[in-house]
C-alpha cells in the first residue's frame, strides 16, 4: 500500500496569501495518478486536481497542482475566504489511498 | 447536473448487516465505475471499494479492511449502486460516500452515517 504523508498538518494564512501544500508518497505514484480534494465542514469532498496537474471542471485557476514520482504540491496562488478548508491528496496508481489532510485556516 | 444520493445508513449492532444505496441522476450511470469512500468521525478519507461498468466486466475491488465482509453491486436499469455490509465492526462507524469514478472521484453524494454500536 502506498502511504501518502501531507505537510504541514495545519497552515495558518491570511486571505490574499499564497498556500503551498505538500504530499509525499512512500513509493513512486505511477503515471502521476495523483488527485487533490477540498473538504469544508459538514460537506462532501470536492475534486480539485487530477493527474497531478489537471484542474477539474469549474475549479478556479488559482488552484494548481504539480509534481511527479513521490513528491506533489497543491498551490493556491491567492487565498479567497472560501478556500479555508481541509485538503486531501489521493493516489490511484494502485489500491487507492488518501493522505491524512492539511487544514488551511485563517490566521 | 450530476447527483448522487445515498440512503440506508443508521445505527446497527456489531456483527449485523446493513445495505446502503446510491441513487444516481444527471448522467449515463451504466457508463461509469462507481466507488465508495468512508470517513470516520473526525478522521480522514478511506477508500472502501469500487465496481467497474458492465463494459469492463462489472467486477469489483475492495480495501483490505473490508474485503470478504462488504459487497458492491449495481443495477444499471435503476441507476443505483449498492454497498452490502456484513459482519459489521465498531471500526466501520463512518460517513459513507458514494462517488463517481474508479480512479479519482469527480462527483460525491452527501454521505450517509453508519454507526456500529451495541
Amino acid at each position: 500500500e502506498i502511504v501518502l504523508t501531507q505537510s504541514p498538518g495545519t497552515l495558518s494564512l491570511s486571505p490574499g496569501e499564497r498556500a503551498t501544500l505538500s504530499c509525499r508518497a512512500s513509493q513512486s505514484v505511477s503515471s502521476s495518478y495523483l488527485a487533490w480534494y477540498q473538504q469544508k465542514p459538514g460537506q462532501a469532498p470536492r475534486l480539485l486536481i487530477y493527474g497531478a496537474s489537471s484542474r477539474a471542471t469549474g475549479i478556479p485557476d488559482r488552484f494548481s497542482g504539480s509534481g511527479s514520482g513521490t513528491d506533489f504540491t497543491l498551490t493556491i496562488s491567492r487565498l479567497e475566504p472560501e478556500d479555508f478548508a481541509v485538503y486531501y491528496c489521493q493516489q490511484y496508481g494502485s489500491s487507492p489511498t488518501f493522505g491524512q489532510g492539511t487544514k488551511v485556516e485563517i490566521k | 447536473e450530476v447527483q448522487l444520493v445515498e440512503s440506508g445508513g443508521g445505527l446497527v449492532q456489531p456483527g449485523r448487516s446493513l445495505r446502503l444505496s446510491c441513487t444516481a441522476s444527471g448522467f449515463t450511470f451504466g457508463d461509469y465505475a462507481m466507488s465508495w469512500v468512508r470517513q470516520a468521525p473526525g478522521k480522514g478519507l478511506e477508500w472502501v471499494g469500487f465496481i467497474r461498468s458492465k463494459a469492463y466486466g462489472g467486477t469489483t475491488e475492495y480495501a483490505a479492511s473490508v474485503k470478504g465482509r462488504f459487497t458492491i453491486s449495481r443495477d444499471d436499469s435503476k441507476s443505483i449502486a449498492y454497498l452490502q455490509m456484513n459482519s459489521l465492526k465498531t471500526e466501520d462507524t463512518a460517513v459513507y460516500y458514494c462517488t463517481r469514478g474508479r480512479y479519482y472521484y469527480d462527483s460525491w453524494g452527501q454521505g450517509t452515517m453508519v454507526t456500529v454500536s451495541s
